[in-house]
């Protein structure tokens, strides 16, 4: 079975500095990998995917993550956060395969001071 | 439009009571799943329904039981709720078939328990 494990549980920045959000995951097959964002009081909402290709992926809103194979690796980054960054993100894998479920690690709540 | 929409959004109920939370979404998928976030916001796929058919059906007790009386609708009925019930209670689709990827999630229903 997947698993997803984000280590940062709560980071807290001011507005310009970058950001990166760990998640590593375990599973021994090929996987799709996103992250999501849940803004205060929203639903989820994909920021980007990863299903093959090139291993820096680029999302909305100057996010993008880089697919570390060796490493099971899946890291956000953004150069410049803004105050409206703030937000939980979660890191999420599926297993390649038909009808499966994104399984989510536990979530890291960002907050950006302006 | 709202592409998956869930209602109610909001429930406050007594222990012991019965509920219901409906889901509905208007994207065409064939692929229906039901997540809860607890309070620490750990979301935990609960169940998948392909096109009527249950597919996924992870460790949840009896008392809940989904229902998808067609492959727009997956409504989840809860019997006898407790107090670690009280949760947000995610529904999301998918295509299905040889698709795999992102899930596009309603706006949630949260659950109070008393």
């Amino acid at each position: 079975a997947q698993s997803v494990s984000q280590h940062n549980h709560h980071v807290i920045l001011s507005e310009a500095a970058s950001l990166e959000l760990g998640c590593n995951y375990s599973y021994g097959g090929t996987v799709n990998l996103f992250w999501y964002v849940q803004y205060p009081g929203q639903h989820l909402q994909l920021l980007l995917k990863y299903f093959s290709g090139d291993p820096l992926v680029k999302g909305i809103k100057g996010f993008e993550a880089e697919f570390i194979k060796s490493k099971f690796s899946f890291n956000l980054r953004k150069p410049s956060v803004q105050w409206s960054d703030t937000a939980e993100y979660f890191c999420a894998v599926q297993a390649n395969q038909a009808g499966t479920a994104l399984i989510f690690g536990k979530g890291t709540t960002l907050s950006v001071s302006s | 439009d709202t592409a998956v929409s869930q209602t109610p959004k909001y429930l406050v109920t007594q222990m012991g009571n019965d509920k219901s939370i409906k889901c509905e979404q208007n994207l065409g998928h064939d692929t229906m799943y039901w997540y809860k976030q607890d309070s620490k916001k750990f979301l935990k796929i609960m169940f998948s329904y392909n096109n009527k058919e249950l597919i996924i059906n992870e460790t949840v007790p009896n008392r809940f039981s989904p229902k998808s009386p067609d492959k727009a609708h997956l409504n989840l009925h809860i019997n006898s709720l407790e107090l670690g019930d009280s949760a947000v209670y995610f529904c999301a689709s998918s295509p299905s078939g040889a698709y795999t990827g992102e899930l596009f999630f309603g706006e949630g229903s949260r659950l109070t328990v008393l």
